[in-house]
Parts: structure tokens; sequence; C-alpha cells
């Protein structure tokens, strides 16, 4: 099924570890997202990639690194894990309308 | 600065009963708006839009959104509740200054608005 596919599901992390979140998407589309989902605040863009080979900062890019692997992929990588990372994380596409990823829980304890 | 509200943090209706679930938003020149619905441990999925036409806008699963310029709201709407609606519930403005990140085009979404319906 044609969609936006997110993995790690769950993951748990000490502070100061790091880690990657993949996405990748099947859709050809150009545009790619990363966005954090906390409780009463809603979604907040952390980077996206309008193109393959570009990327930029979003309303909260800081503790967080991002690749764009080539059309399909669009990683987010935290190097040193903090508490206040803990969060749910959804990569998205956009196309006609934006399609998201069911989403990657993160706790760093 | 352009920004999204959804005023109320939990709506609770009776199935069959009509939903409203509210949303203003605050943007320079017109906005494009948009409603999304986000199932428990799922990524949201997209319901219907506004960018320019009628103010009455239909999407998908029976819901339709009022666009209402002089109020500055796109409300979500369906007339008859089902326990299957139950859901979060997201408004979200097409960010046109570019201000809260990156250039336009980005999505800015309000706190959502978790909708219970009871049998």
């Amino acid at each position: 099924n044609a969609g936006v596919t997110q993995t790690p599901k769950f993951q748990v992390l000490k502070t100061g570890q790091s880690m990657t979140l993949q996405c990748a998407q099947d859709m050809n589309h150009n545009s790619m997202y990363w966005y954090r989902q906390d409780p009463g605040m809603g979604l907040r863009l952390i980077y996206y990639s309008a193109s393959e080979g570009t990327t930029d900062k979003g309303e909260v890019p800081n503790g967080y690194n991002v690749s764009r692997l080539n059309k399909r992929e669009f990683s987010l990588r935290l190097e040193s894990a903090a508490p206040s990372q803990t969060s749910v994380y959804f990569c998205a596409s956009k196309g006609e309308g934006y399609t998201f990823g069911s989403g990657t829980r993160l706790t760093v304890v | 600065a352009q920004s999204v509200a959804q005023p109320e943090d939990q709506v609770n209706v009776a199935e069959g009963n009509p939903l409203t679930v509210k949303c203003t938003y605050s943007v320079s020149g017109n906005p494009y708006l948009f409603w999304y619905v986000q199932y428990p441990n799922r990524g949201l999925q997209f319901l219907l839009k506004y960018i320019t036409g009628d103010n009455l806008v239909k999407g998908s699963y029976g819901f339709e959104a009022e666009f209402n310029k002089s109020q500055t709201s796109f409300h979500l709407k369906k007339p008859s509740a089902l326990v299957s609606d139950s859901a979060l519930y997201f408004c979200a403005v097409r960010d046109i200054s570019g201000e809260y990140g990156g250039s336009q085009g980005n999505l800015i979404f309000g706190k959502g608005t978790k909708l219970s319906v009871k049998p």
C-alpha cells in the first residue's frame, strides 16, 4: 500500500544515547517533514525537506539533525538524547495533500 | 503572527447528536485551512480543506466544515455523530509567511481537540 513508513514504532533511550528515526515514502513526493507531537501542544515542525538534497529547520530544530538520503527517505537523528525529547515523532510527505506515517513513540530516560 | 486555536481540549457528544469542533485562525492574507483526524496509535489522516470557493466544505466520513471569514473560524461539523468518530482532531493553517520555519507552505497545527462520542 502506498504511504509513509516509519521505523521503529517504539524506542527507549538513555540520556546521552544516539539514534536515527527512519522514514520512507513511495508516492514520489518531493517534500518531506518531521514533526513531534506532545500533549497539549499539537504538532510542531522539526525539520523539513522541500526536495532531494535540501533540508531546512522548522519551529523546533535544536537537538536534531536530518538527512534526505534520496527522494524516498528522510531520516531524523538524535545525537545525544535528552528527556525533553521524549515525544511521538511523525514523518509526513506532501503531494496534493499531506500523508503521515504512523509515528515513533520515543522515551528518553 | 500566524496561529491556529482550538479552544476546547475535549468535546463530549452522544451518538446520533450533531457535533461541532471549533477552530479559529489568524493569518495575513487568504487562509488555506485543513482538518485532520488522529485515531489512537495512528498518524494523522486528512479530512478536508478550504482553499477558496464555497464556505461549506465537505470531507471524508460525513464531516464538513464551515469557513467564516468575518469570525476567522473554520469549525468542523457532522450532523449525526458515531462512536467510531471518537478521536483527536487537529485544525491546521498553511504557513504563508514562513515564520514557523522554512519556506511557505508548511502547516501550523492547533493543539488538538479530543472528541468523545458515547453510545
